[in-house]
């Protein structure tokens, strides 16, 4: 695709249901990030997937999110019995490679009432 | 992040302004990257430093990377409405993961 897509761009769920999240990065690009965004703050990093090493996790808030990217493309971040403190823009990022810059999806906003 | 600081947190200037914002690491930059983000929308790429010394400009906006790599500064000329936004600085750092890490951004409103 043109660029980095993600979906949904817009999930509310209930708490305690778990959601999935998905990222579409942009062809080629062998790095992937998410980030979560809360209201009027910066970008929290989550995760990192570079090629076919294993993942950077180290910034997953705790045991409830995880994040698989399949064949070095699609990548999906599962959030497990969703807490309102989840609430937040959840982005993603891909990058040719390192040392580059990122291009952004547009974010999925995630309500959890 | 405490490892990459932005200051200041909000800017409120007057249109015709100039303006400075500045992004500080405690450790050695690989890499420093400066986005935009206005409200309800996608980051947008500003800059890219990768050199000591290195300074880039792009329309109003000059961007540069101190000789030790642990500082930048965004500089706005002249400052417009369509400046607003929240600016954010993102780094790599020389030996690291490529872990990319981004400040807690600056806010800026432009007035009229």
């Amino acid at each position: 695709g043109a660029g980095v897509s993600q979906s949904p761009s817009n999930k509310v769920t209930e708490k305690g249901k778990d959601v999935e999240l998905r990222c579409d990065p942009i062809s080629g690009h062998t790095a992937l990030y998410w980030y979560r965004q809360s209201l009027g703050q910066g970008l929290e990093f989550l995760i990192y997937f570079q090629g076919n090493s294993a993942p950077d996790k180290s910034g997953l808030p705790s045991d409830r999110f995880s994040a698989e990217r399949t064949g070095g493309s699609v990548s999906t971040l599962t959030i497990q019995r969703t807490q309102q403190e989840d609430s937040a823009v959840y982005l993603c990022a891909s990058r040719p490679d390192s040392n580059e810059k990122l291009f952004f999806g547009s974010g999925t906003q995630l309500s959890v009432l | 992040s405490q490892e990459l600081e932005q200051s200041p947190q909000s800017l409120i200037v007057q249109e015709g302004k100039n303006l400075t914002i500045n992004c500080t690491s405690s450790k050695t930059l690989y890499g420093l990257y400066w986005y935009k983000q206005k409200y309800g929308e996608g980051l947008i790429f500003l800059m890219m430093l990768q050199k000591g010394g290195e300074e880039k400009s792009h329309e109003k906006i000059t961007a540069k990377l101190d000789e030790k790599k642990q500082q930048s500064s965004l500089h706005i000329t002249a400052s417009q409405p369509s400046h607003a936004g929240i600016y954010l600085c993102g780094a790599d750092w020389t030996g690291a993961t490529n872990k990319l890490i981004f400040g807690t951004g600056t806010l800026l409103a432009v007035q009229p």
